[in-house]
């Protein structure tokens, strides 16, 4: 079957680093995608993974594992806007999106 | 602004009224994409077009959503005979399609939908 899992919610604190989790089962895999989703606005494209390894993009890291249908996207410097909804998505014969994780970033 | 654009933003409807609505993609992107999306869920897939080729429709939807993209550039998605369980946020995203390679999807800012 086709799916992904990533946690509902996390808090994390200005300034710090988080890690949002995502595993993933698709048929046909042809990259992991995170988006971003403020409350009430479309996603928007963050990072693009195809290969394993680490993806480095200013504040915004994204990994991934193929062997072990893993990825996670790794956020710096935490700053109060990067509290959103994050997706995980994975790109095969059909993109699947997963529920989004919530991050609450506090002061 | 060259983005995907969708009309209209918002729309009030009563129940067993038809709606449509509007997607204009990128423009030379390929690949055209409806989904749905509720609170705190992450969006649903509904149907996706290759140029003016509808390939896929999710088996979730009833037979009263149908989508066309004529001409291979907007697309239009219709709902009859509206139920109060059809209101969500409905969301239009394209993106070019490089045959193997996984393709980025670009959303439009989505038609919010109250059925009453």
């Amino acid at each position: 079957g086709q799916n992904i899992d990533q946690p509902t919610e996390m808090t994390a604190t200005e300034g710090a680093i988080v890690q949002i989790n995502c595993t993933y089962q698709t048929s046909g895999f042809n990259g992991l995608f995170w988006y971003q989703q403020h409350a009430g606005e479309a996603p928007t494209f963050l990072s693009y993974n195809v290969l394993d390894g680490l993806e480095e993009k200013g504040r915004f890291s994204s990994f991934l594992s193929r062997s072990k249908g893993y990825s996670y996207l790794l956020l710096k410097e935490l700053q109060m806007k990067d509290s959103a909804s994050y997706l995980c998505a994975a790109g095969g014969f059909k993109t699947i999106f997963g529920a989004g994780t919530r991050l609450f970033v506090k002061a | 602004d060259t983005g995907v654009s969708q009309n209209p933003r918002h729309k009030i409807t009563k129940r067993g009224q038809n709606v449509t609505f509007r997607c204009d993609p990128i423009s030379e992107h390929n690949r055209l994409y409806w989904y749905r999306q509720t609170l705190g869920q992450g969006p649903e897939f509904l149907t996706y077009f290759q140029n003016e080729a509808q390939l896929e429709k999710s088996r979730l939807l009833s037979d009263r959503f149908s989508a066309e993209r004529p001409k291979g550039s907007f697309s239009t998605l219709e709902i009859q005979r509206t139920e109060q369980g059809d209101s969500a946020m409905y969301l239009c995203a394209s993106s070019w399609n490089r045959g193997d390679l996984g393709e980025t999807q670009y959303f439009g800012p989505g038609t919010r939908l109250l059925v009453l």
